[in-house]
């Protein structure tokens, strides 16, 4: 199926540790995007890729890393998780030809303990 | 900065019945796009309607429309006949045109709509 596909879907960790999140689109679209849904559900952006090159950062903190190793990819990194951490994070692409619309995957429910 | 500003954090509505959603905006760009994605417990995000600034026309998608002023920087959406599996979080949200290659999108806060019988 073409899609966004997000891995792994639910995470479960405690304070302190590594972790990351993937994301991989097959729709042949060269922008990605990775977006934070809080507690209380507000979307906030974190990153944009084009063609690999970082095009947004917002202000996150460093501990996030985000990598995108070709246009079809784009892996999330988090070092020294907080509990403020826990939320679910999207991940999300465009087409090069402009419909403005985002394509979101299926989020990825991050809960640090 | 863009912001965009839903007024309603729930809204019910009976079966059958229409319920419109509200939605401001700020912007000084004057090519733009609007959109209204829906996220049901699933929490996938899916979009229901999008309107370009530069048509006149109200966007429609079967029984949703949107009533787009962009005057008054509005965008509502109405939902016609609901139906249960509407019940979900709708979020209105705002990306200018894309001029470049760095254009987000911009969300509000949500509106949870519940569908009772």
């Amino acid at each position: 199926d073409t899609a966004v596909s997000q891995t792994p879907k639910y995470l479960v960790t405690q304070m302190g540790n590594d972790k990351s999140i993937k994301c991989e689109q097959n729709l042949g679209h060269d922008t990605m995007y990775w977006y934070k849904q809080d507690s209380k559900k507000f979307l906030k952006i974190m990153f944009s890729y084009n063609n690999k090159e970082l095009i947004i950062n917002e202000t996150v903190p460093n501990r996030f890393s985000p990598k995108s190793p070709d246009k079809a990819h784009l892996n999330l990194h988090i070092n020294s998780l907080e509990l403020g951490d826990s939320a679910v994070y999207f991940c999300a692409s465009t087409p090069p030809f402009n419909t403005g619309e985002l394509f979101f995957g299926e989020g990825s429910r991050l809960t640090v303990l | 900065a863009q912001t965009v500003t839903q007024s309603q954090p729930e809204m019910s509505v009976q079966e059958a019945e229409t319920v419109t959603l509200s939605c401001t905006y700020d912007t000084s760009e004057s090519d733009y796009y609007l959109f209204w994605y829906k996220q049901p417990p699933s929490r996938q995000m899916i979009l229901v309607i999008r309107q370009e600034a530069y048509k006149q026309q109200n966007a429609t998608e079967n029984r949703f429309s949107v009533n787009f002023q962009k005057a008054a920087k509005s965008f509502s959406l109405k939902i016609s006949d609901s139906q249960l599996g509407d019940a979900a979080m709708y979020f209105c949200a705002y990306r200018r045109l894309n001029t470049g290659t760095a254009s987000k999108l911009t969300f509000g806060t949500g509106t949870r709509l519940q569908v009772t019988l």
